[in-house]
């Protein structure tokens, strides 16, 4: 079946430092995924996405690497500053009858340390 | 601030009660969605409605009941619900259904069934 699941359940780094967070996705049909942030009494909150015909996206200290040969999905964030601190999920477009649906992993909590 | 509106944001109601969530939109999007996030569990989809239609119930317990009146608006409405249903109710929009549409998402709805 379809799954997203993320290795780390927490992340803990130093501020300025460079975090990387990692996904697994099952599906190698899946054409689309996205990165979002959910802060403490917020809903999740979109980040940067990617389509399955790149491997690398960037934004605004924010990267997205995609490894379709391994089905893994990375969100890079450069400089980790307190405000990062969250949980972040990954998810990906769900395909066939659940196609335009999202299927989000557990998350991961980013601990940024002063 | 994601232009997603959620009221109440936080319901604490008996399992005899009758309650309603309110979602509203205000980015002119066409699709709206319910999800559930426990604790410890990835976002699970309820339902999608798209252009006021429900296109999709994930299998929800018909103590559970959507109502779309308008694209803007989406309701959940709750009646003899049980502990387990506690938990942060979302609400979601995007622009469409199928295509790499990114989904915006309300703060949710803090629920507690006692």
């Amino acid at each position: 079946g379809e799954s997203v699941g993320l290795h780390l359940p927490t992340l803990s780094v130093q501020e300025g430092d460079n975090s990387i967070i990692n996904c697994a996705y099952s599906n190698s049909a899946s054409d689309y995924f996205i990165w979002y942030k959910q802060e403490s009494g917020k809903g999740p909150q979109f980040i940067i996405d990617i389509r399955s015909n790149m491997d690398k996206r960037q934004g605004q200290r924010v990267t997205v690497l995609l490894n379709k040969t391994v089905k893994h999905l990375s969100l890079q964030i450069a400089a980790t500053q307190p405000g990062d601190s969250a949980v972040y999920f990954c998810a990906e477009e769900g395909y066939g009858g659940s196609q335009g649906n999202l299927i989000f992993g557990k998350g991961t909590k980013l601990s940024v340390k002063p | 601030e994601t232009g997603v509106t959620q009221t109440p944001r936080h319901l604490v109601m008996g399992m005899t009660n009758k309650k309603s969530l309110k979602c509203e939109q205000h980015l002119g999007h066409n699709a709206m969605y319910w999800y559930k996030q426990s604790a410890k569990k990835p976002l699970e989809l309820m339902f999608v409605y798209n252009f006021k239609e429900q296109t999709e119930n994930n299998s929800v317990p018909s103590r559970f009941s959507p109502e779309c009146p308008n694209s803007s608006h989406l309701f959940l409405h709750l009646h003899t619900l049980q502990p387990e249903d506690s938990a942060l109710y979302l609400c979601a929009s995007s622009q469409g259904r199928q295509g790499f549409y990114e989904q915006y998402f309300g703060p949710g709805t803090r629920l507690t069934v006692t």
